[in-house]
Parts: C-alpha cells; sequence; structure tokens
C-alpha cells in the first residue's frame, strides 16, 4: 500500500519567516510533485522532480523551491513567506518510466497560514 | 502548456440519478486522463483513468469517455449514493512533460438523499 506522508497537517508562520515543508513516500517512485490548492483554483503545480537532484518548475514556482536529496523526501520550502502562500500544499508521488504517466498518490496536505 | 477546463463547478443530483462531469483539453500530446475525487479533508485520490487509446473505460458504476478529436473527456457516474458527495478533479496529462499533470477547478458533486 503507497504511503505519501507530510510532515505537518497543519502550520502557522508568520510572515517573512523560512518554511520547510516535507514530504516522504515509501515506494520507491522516481517522480515526486509539490501542488498548492486553493478554492477554485483546483491544484496548481509548484515543482516537481523526476530524480534526485533533479527538479522542475510548474506553473507557479515564484516564491518556491525545492530540495531532494534522497529519492524517498521532497521537501518544499518557501525562502520568506507571504500572506499570499496562505493554502493548503499537497504533495505527490508516482512512478517514472519514460513518458508513460501514472497515476500519482497524494499525501494528506498541510495547511498553511501565513499570518 | 496545457490547459483543462472542468464543468460544472457545483452539481447537485437527486440520490438514484446519474451525474455527468465534464473536462477539457488543449494539448493534442495529452495522453493519460485520470480522475481523482476527494472528500471533505481528506487527500485527492484516484478513482479512474483513461489512456488516450481507449474511448471508454467502466468500472462499476463510473465511467469515463474520452473524445480525442473534440479535445473532451467525461465522467459518468450512475445510482449516485451519498457517498459519492465530494469534490472531483479531471487531469490531463501530455506525453512529453515528464509525468505532469494539468488538473482542472474541480467540481462539488452533492448527491441528496
Amino acid at each position: 500500500d503507497v504511503k505519501v506522508t507530510q510532515s505537518s497537517r497543519y502550520l502557522v508562520k508568520r510572515t517573512g519567516e523560512k518554511v520547510f515543508l516535507e514530504c516522504v513516500q515509501d515506494m520507491d517512485h522516481e517522480n515526486m510533485f509539490w501542488y498548492r490548492q486553493d478554492p477554485g483554483l483546483g491544484l496548481r503545480l509548484i515543482y516537481f522532480s523526476y530524480d534526485v537532484k533533479m527538479k522542475e518548475k510548474g506553473d507557479i514556482p515564484e516564491g518556491y523551491s525545492v530540495s531532494r536529496e534522497k529519492k524517498e523526501r521532497f521537501s518544499l520550502i518557501l525562502e520568506s513567506a507571504s500572506t499570499n502562500q496562505t493554502s493548503m500544499y499537497l504533495c505527490a508521488s508516482s512512478w517514472g518510466q519514460g513518458n508513460r504517466a501514472y497515476e500519482q498518490y497524494f499525501g494528506p496536505g498541510t495547511r498553511l497560514t501565513v499570518t | 502548456g496545457e490547459n483543462v477546463e472542468q464543468h460544472p463547478s457545483t452539481l447537485s443530483v437527486q440520490e438514484g440519478d446519474s451525474a455527468v462531469i465534464k473536462c477539457t483539453y488543449s494539448d493534442s500530446a495529452s495522453n493519460y486522463f485520470p480522475w481523482y475525487k476527494q472528500e471533505l479533508g481528506k487527500r485527492p485520490q484516484l478513482i479512474i483513468d483513461i489512456r488516450s487509446n481507449v474511448g471508454e473505460k467502466k468500472d462499476q458504476r463510473i465511467a469515463v469517455t474520452l473524445n480525442k478529436t473534440a479535445k473532451h473527456f467525461s465522467l459518468h457516474i450512475t445510482e449516485t449514493q451519498p457517498e459519492d458527495s465530494a469534490v472531483y478533479f479531471c487531469a490531463a496529462s501530455p506525453w512529453n512533460t515528464g509525468n505532469q499533470f494539468y488538473f482542472g477547478t474541480g467540481t462539488s458533486l452533492t448527491v441528496i438523499p
């Protein structure tokens, strides 16, 4: 059974703080993704990674960075949190074999509030 | 890049009726189309998916149809039950984007007992 976990369910940070969100998967998936979910906007991709130390920008990377030092762990970093980054953050992972897409498995989400 | 539009944004049906959610996509390179269900306070979970070499796929009360020519695909839920109440997301994945998914904005389905 695939398991994707996120470090926190709820997080409250102040404007300007550096914030780390961590995601761990236990299925040896090559691909990992970070999304933010806002009402009426669906899931928007921030960054993804298809291999250790590799990263690609998604649709809304501004204000975020990522780190993937180990295959099972993918971190999202908010260098200087702002109130417009208040959102639900979802991590996902999937197998990766060339250009064939596979199901993405999601973590439980982290609801981040920036005050 | 790919653009996925999803309609309607909200849908209410009587228990036992059918529900249909429609999505359109723009990139002809998209060849994988998953549908996710997200119950309140829970993570999105895949309920059905379809690849571009197939026109229709069924799994019990759920079916998905794909029209590649028109670039649209639909989710059909028959004999709806209260536990079908959730937000549903469609997505499209172009083969040349490294397994990226482009999601629609979601449909909030309410099944009225």
